[in-house]
């Protein structure tokens, strides 16, 4: 059971825009800026936003993220192929003085 | 560019000890305010963060762990590494090392991952 909540899947066509939320609490999303990492099969995560709705260099400005009170959302727009994946939102949770992930959300493209 | 590399036995007995390093190159272990984590993922399933040691070699580790692990630098190798004892099955993950600065910047990088089995 993970202590961030996604949804397990979503899904979308060529194009189309999706988004993917996150629930936490306030020790964690309520506190702290929220991560998301897309993981590739067979790979490792890898950064896609920090900072709740930042985006490191490399990264295409079709993903976005947004935070507002202890929920989060990452949004994709020009939905691509390559998108498919799983994708994880992580913050730093105060109480347990440390890090937690969402369960992941397996991503779909149509 | 910095690279991290897990290195460590692929197969562990149950209620012994799973040992790991990590590997840094590129950049040194030392430099800056780094922080070198442990996530592990077992198959199919989300991500779990184990715990972390700083630069300055104090640690934070996962409450639901924190009995069964130690994380430890060797500066010298520039390497850190992960103990976690009394393993049983549930401890069979892919183990990744990764390193952040602060907790706005998250993982930036991160190991390819080991794939660790617990059987007898």
């Amino acid at each position: 059971q993970s202590v961030l909540t996604q949804p397990p899947s979503a899904s979308g066509t060529p194009g189309q825009r999706v988004s993917i939320s996150c629930f936490g609490s306030s020790s964690n999303i309520g506190s702290n800026t929220v991560n998301w990492y897309q993981q590739l099969p067979g790979t490792a995560p890898k950064l896609l936003i920090y900072s709740s709705n930042q985006r490191p260099s490399g990264v295409p400005d079709r993903f976005s993220g947004s935070k507002s009170g202890t929920s989060a959302s990452l949004a994709i727009s020009g939905l691509q192929s390559e998108d498919e994946a799983d994708y994880y939102c992580a913050a730093w949770d105060d109480s347990l003085n440390g890090w937690v992930f969402g369960g992941g959300t397996k991503l779909t493209v149509l | 560019q910095v690279q991290l590399q897990e290195s460590g036995p692929g197969l562990v007995k149950p209620s012994q000890t799973l040992s790991l390093t990590c590997t840094v190159s590129g950049d040194s272990i030392n430099s800056g305010s780094s922080y070198w984590s442990w996530i592990r993922q077992p198959a199919g399933k989300g991500l779990e963060w184990i715990g972390r040691i700083y630069t300055s070699g104090s640690t934070n580790y996962n409450p639901s762990l924190k009995s069964r692990v130690t994380i430890s630098v060797d500066t010298s190798k520039n390497q850190f590494s992960l103990k976690l004892n009394s393993v049983t099955a549930a401890d069979t993950a892919v183990y990744y090392c990764a390193r952040y600065y602060d907790i706005l910047t998250g993982f930036r990088n991160w190991g390819q991952g080991t794939l660790v089995t617990v059987s007898s």
